[in-house]
């Protein structure tokens, strides 16, 4: 099974600041990796698909990058919202496999 | 409104039986692959298993095949997973999960979640 690795594992940051987490693939994955933002809880939330495509209706704050076997999820100003653990997935092959999951704390 | 709705969770015995519903509305249910994916107390999520639209096509994790069967009723517009032999490590909340295609078919999300139920298996 193709192994997720996210990190960091958790981070504090403060409103307006610009938050970045990584997710790598332990093979290549293409593009086909979505991120989720998950609050206590609720069920996880789709934010992008593809890599770098944005679901309807998320924030345009969010955004991701990356292909092959490094991901990144940028929050451009963070906001008293997103504060929230957030989990990597891939689909390209199966068993579809999730990232451990970044903590976003506030600071 | 377009909704998931699980249920059928609750507490069980290790080597017993359960079989999770999946009740959808708001979309076209027989258009949709459609998947189970749990969460440990704690834990990340779990992708579990997952079905094709017309019911022909089925991918299980490793640890549940062979005990846990995904189906379907697209009359119903449900989905639904029997789990045997149930163990300690298959305690977690258990949701139903609609996948979109995007990109003309060629990408796949996670789109729709519905609110999960629990399972605990335990003596």
């Amino acid at each position: 099974a193709i192994q997720m690795t996210q990190s960091p594992s958790s981070l504090s940051a403060s409103v307006g600041d610009r938050v970045t987490i990584t997710c790598r693939a332990s093979q290549g994955i293409r593009d086909d990796l979505g991120w989720y933002q998950q609050k206590p809880g609720k069920a996880p939330k789709l934010l992008i698909y593809a890599a770098s495509s944005l679901e309807s209706g998320v924030p345009s704050r969010f955004s991701g990058s990356g292909s092959g076997t490094d991901f990144t999820l940028t929050i451009s100003s963070l906001q008293p919202e997103d504060f929230a653990t957030y989990y990597c997935v891939q689909d390209y092959n199966y068993p579809w496999t999730f990232g451990q999951g970044t903590k976003v704390e506030i600071k | 409104e377009v909704q998931l709705v699980e249920s059928g969770g609750g507490l069980v015995q290790p080597g017993g039986s359960l079989r999770l519903s999946c009740a959808a509305s708001g979309f076209t249910f027989g258009n949709y692959w459609m998947n189970w994916v749990r969460q440990a107390p704690g834990k990340g999520p779990e992708w579990v298993a997952n079905i094709r639209q017309d019911g022909t096509e089925k991918y299980y994790l490793d640890s549940v095949r062979g005990r846990f069967t995904i189906s379907r009723d697209n009359a119903k517009n449900s989905l639904y997973v029997q789990m045997n032999s149930l163990r300690a490590e298959d305690t977690a909340v258990y949701y139903c999960v609609r996948v979109s295609l995007y990109n003309s078919g060629t990408r796949s999300a996670l789109d729709v979640w519905g609110q999960g139920t629990v399972v605990t298996v335990s003596s």
